[in-house]
This record gives C-alpha cells, structure tokens and sequence, in this order.
C-alpha cells in the first residue's frame, strides 16, 4: 500500500504557463511533508519542509502547499531551468523518508 | 562546507562478489540512510542508522548490510551481488535528536551494475 502518491507523472509546460503538483499521502501521524528537486544523474536536492495543514513555503518560482491529506507544490512562471524531477516523501514516526515515485517537469522555451 | 560523498560514483561488478558502497558526511548528523531508486519505485529505503553502533531495517534490506562505527561514515555492503541490485543507491544523512522532522542531504549517487 503506496504512502505517498504523486500526480501527474509527467509534466511538460511552455515557458511562462503555471502548473502544479501534487502529492497526496495516507500516514496517519505525519510529522513532516518534503519537496526535493532532482536533476538528471543528481542527488535530491532539498526545498521545502511542511509542519502542518495550512502552511505554506515559498522559493523563486515554488510554493508549497499543506492540507490533512495532500500537498501541492505550485510552479509560477517556470522557466526551463525549473525542468527536473520533483520528489515529495513523508515523516511518520521517525526519520525515515517515504517517497513519492515523482513528477517529472519539462518547460520548453 | 559540510557535505555527503559517495564512492565510487560508478561501479560494475559481477553476478555473487561482495561489494561495498561507501558514504561519507561531515555535518556530524546523527542519523544516516541508505535508498535505492528504480524507474518506476522512487527511492527506497533498503538500512538506515541513528547513531554509532545503531543499524535498522528497511523496506528493502534482503540482500544488503551496514554497519556505524563512527559518526561520519554508513558502508552498504552487498553480500553476494545480484542483478536484481543493479540500481542506483543515494546516501542521506540528517540531523536532530527523534521526534523532530529535519530534512535529510543527498549524496550524488553510485550507479551500481551487475553483469
């Protein structure tokens, strides 16, 4: 049973059209909701962390979104640069990290 | 600045050697983890630790070990290589004591065949 489901799979966007992400999760004590960026032949590289239903984050271009079942992670404006595959993973009980299979994100100019 | 390293970056080997990964970080976080990342699965999690001495399953441990005897360093070790383990493993570390959610840092990854 997935804890961490992400949609679409895919994503591809002209330069300049907003979209978003999202990632919905099943643990019953979230202790914290992550946003990587992973790049082609990379590590994930760390954006955001979410507490609690109702917080927001926001990076350049990247907000993130927390509600009791999901997270949404908003691209305003991208620009090609922001092509990668973005990871969502789930804080239950401890430090364990369960991620989501990722969205991967292609804008073209 | 503090880092993660793995090595090697790349590594082929064949079908029953014992291989070892290595991991390396600097932040002097306590806990460490070890993931693999398959098309179609995303990273999972195969050992993780929290301290020196202190080693745990994961979702995906058949096949694999660890051990802490320092801070710094988590070696996975493959006992007899399969070509099911051909993958890509990633090193994480984070820090803070249990019961806080900090954010874990990547290595860059080893692309592991077996052949």
């Amino acid at each position: 049973e997935d804890q961490v489901t992400q949609s679409p799979e895919a994503l591809r966007l002209q330069e300049g059209e907003s979209s978003s992400l999202n990632c919905s999760y099943t643990v019953s004590g979230l202790r914290g909701l992550f946003w990587y960026r992973q790049d082609p032949g990379k590590g994930p590289e760390f954006l955001f962390t979410l507490y609690s239903a109702g917080e927001e984050k926001e990076k350049e271009r990247l907000k993130a979104t927390l509600t009791k079942k999901e997270s949404f992670l908003h691209i305003t404006a991208p620009k090609p640069e922001d092509s990668a595959t973005y990871l969502c993973a789930v804080q239950e009980n401890d430090y364990k990290l369960s991620f989501g299979a990722g969205t991967t994100v292609t804008v073209r100019a | 600045d503090a880092e993660i390293t793995q090595s090697p970056r790349h590594k082929i080997t064949e079908t029953g050697r014992q291989v070892t990964l290595a991991c390396h970080q600097t932040w002097n976080h306590n806990n460490m983890f070890w993931y693999r990342q398959d098309l179609g699965h995303g990273l999972r999690l195969i050992h993780y630790s929290y301290g020196v001495h202190d080693t745990n399953k994961g979702e995906v441990s058949d096949g694999y070990s660890v051990s802490r005897s320092n801070t710094e360093d988590l070696p996975l070790t493959l006992e007899s290589a399969a070509s099911s383990q051909t993958s890509v493993y990633f090193c994480a570390s984070s820090a803070g004591p249990r019961g806080r959610a900090l954010e874990a840092f990547f290595g860059q990854g080893t692309r592991l065949t077996v052949v």
